[in-house]
């Protein structure tokens, strides 16, 4: 079965700090995808990044970075000097190839709110 | 270019009714997959359709169905609502296994 964990149910953060939104995954398959998606109050699910489970290099985009270790079968996410408008409900999610790729596990999500 | 659509973005039903949502994917998506969001069993799957074939469903009752037309838009339909069925309801698109998915804006329902 597959499974995804955010422990972290609320994070408060001043603007400018840093912040990691940490995601936990289970699976057994080999072949899976990891996402991160962030949901502002009009329900959208914007997405952020896609890892296929054979690409371990971490990736920076602008603010935004994400480390992901298949060892500790984690995949975080970091904001570096958060904004306001970075607050958000953000959802990691994991699809497995073998029985549906766009069949997504979501967490339950990481509210965050930046504070000025 | 545009994203994926979804109408109607809020409506309020009654109990027992029926509910018909409607989805237009990204230009060129062949996969559409509709989820439910609850504020306590979070974002469920419901089902994914693919070139007019639903490919895989979730765990929901019978009372929740959909198709895909061949243009690839895609409709869910609630039959016999239960005030527990009150969530948004995001529909998302892909190109096809392991690309990118994008969501749309989804649909607010009410069940009084």
């Amino acid at each position: 079965a597959q499974k995804v964990t955010q422990a972290q149910t609320e994070i408060s953060v001043v603007e400018k700090e840093d912040v990691t939104l940490d995601c936990v995954y289970e699976t057994r398959d080999t072949t899976y995808y990891l996402f991160w998606y962030k949901q502002p109050p009009s329900g959208e699910l914007v997405f952020l990044i896609r890892r296929n489970s054979f690409d371990e290099q971490n990736e920076i985009s602008g603010r935004y970075s994400w480390n992901f270790q298949k060892s500790t079968s984690s995949f975080n996410f970091t904001i570096t000097a958060s904004q306001v408008v970075d607050s958000a409900v953000y959802f990691c999610a994991l699809s497995v190839h073998r029985t549906g790729a766009n069949n997504l596990f979501f967490g339950t999500g990481t509210r965050l709110t930046v504070i000025p | 270019k545009a994203g994926v659509t979804q109408t109607p973005r809020y409506l309020i039903k009654t109990r027992g009714q029926q509910v018909t949502l409607s989805c237009s994917p990204i230009s060129g998506h062949r996969s559409v997959s509709w989820y439910q969001q609850t504020p306590g069993q979070g974002l469920q799957f419901l089902f994914e359709y693919f070139s007019e074939t639903q490919r895989n469903k979730g765990n929901f009752p019978g009372r929740f169905s959909g198709r895909q037309f061949s243009n690839s838009r895609s409709e869910m339909n609630v039959s016999t609502l239960e005030l527990g069925d009150s969530a948004l309801y995001l529909c998302a698109s892909s190109l096809g296994d392991g690309g990118t998915i994008y969501f749309g804006e989804g649909s607010w329902l009410t069940v009084v």
